[in-house]
């Protein structure tokens, strides 16, 4: 069973960029059955999808983040990441690792989450 | 893309059935049978609870089922019981390889 792990800064300044990483076990990031993807809760809010990198290493991101965000992947690390630039208050949020089965639409396996705070 | 709709909150009595309702548009939920959903405990990361509009993984009670009517897709939860009390999310295809969430709902059981 595929576990994955968040790890990063919990704490970064406005206009800087915030840099995550989740870190798979049980499973290879290369493998073409999974594709992996990160989700955000702000504090007491709903959920918001923000990406997701196919195994073909294709990606797709929410319109409303585009711009400053970039998905990547490391198989030598077997880990997957998540930049988002210009970051602002609002930004703040916990920050969730997720997969995607190939084919399909939905999150089987979440990791624990991180908070990541915006302040100066 | 807008967030899908959901009640923010509905309750129940332990035994009771509930459903929460979520409403897209025929750009997401009323054009594809992809919508799931995701149960969030306080303090915990959200866990699926149904896929693909009424199938549920391995583990999920059947007391969890879904279905869809044009652009909303409800989930029922038959037997209310105290556990199922909890954060509800519904989630959509929408096209384009992307995805949108509802604003959740919070499930009481009284």
């Amino acid at each position: 069973q595929l576990q994955l792990q968040e790890s990063g800064p919990g704490l970064v300044k406005p206009s800087e960029t915030l840099s995550l990483a989740c870190a798979v076990s049980g499973g290879s990031v290369s493998t073409s059955s999974f594709h992996w993807g990160w989700i955000r809760q702000p504090p007491g809010k709903g959920l918001e999808w923000i990406g997701t990198i196919f195994y073909t290493g294709n990606t797709s991101y929410n319109p409303s983040l585009k711009s400053r965000v970039t998905i990547s992947v490391d198989t030598s690390k077997n880990q997957f990441f998540l930049r988002l630039s210009s970051v602002t208050a609002a930004d703040t949020a916990i920050y969730y690792c997720v997969t995607q089965q190939l084919a399909t639409y939905y999150f089987q396996y979440w990791g624990q989450g991180t908070l990541v705070t915006v302040s100066s | 893309q807008s967030a899908l709709t959901q009640p923010a909150s509905v309750s129940g009595s332990p035994g009771q059935s509930i459903t929460i309702s979520c409403t897209g548009t025929s750009s997401d939920v009323g054009s594809y049978n992809l919508v799931s959903w995701y149960q969030q405990h306080p303090g915990k990361a959200p866990k699926l609870i149904i896929y693909e509009v009424k199938k549920r993984p391995s583990g999920v009670s059947d007391r969890f089922s879904g279905s869809k009517s044009g652009n909303t897709a409800s989930l029922t939860i038959s037997g209310l019981q105290t556990e199922d009390e909890a954060e509800y999310y519904c989630c959509s295809y929408a096209g384009s390889s992307t995805l949108v969430f509802g604003g959740g709902t919070k499930l009481t059981v009284l």
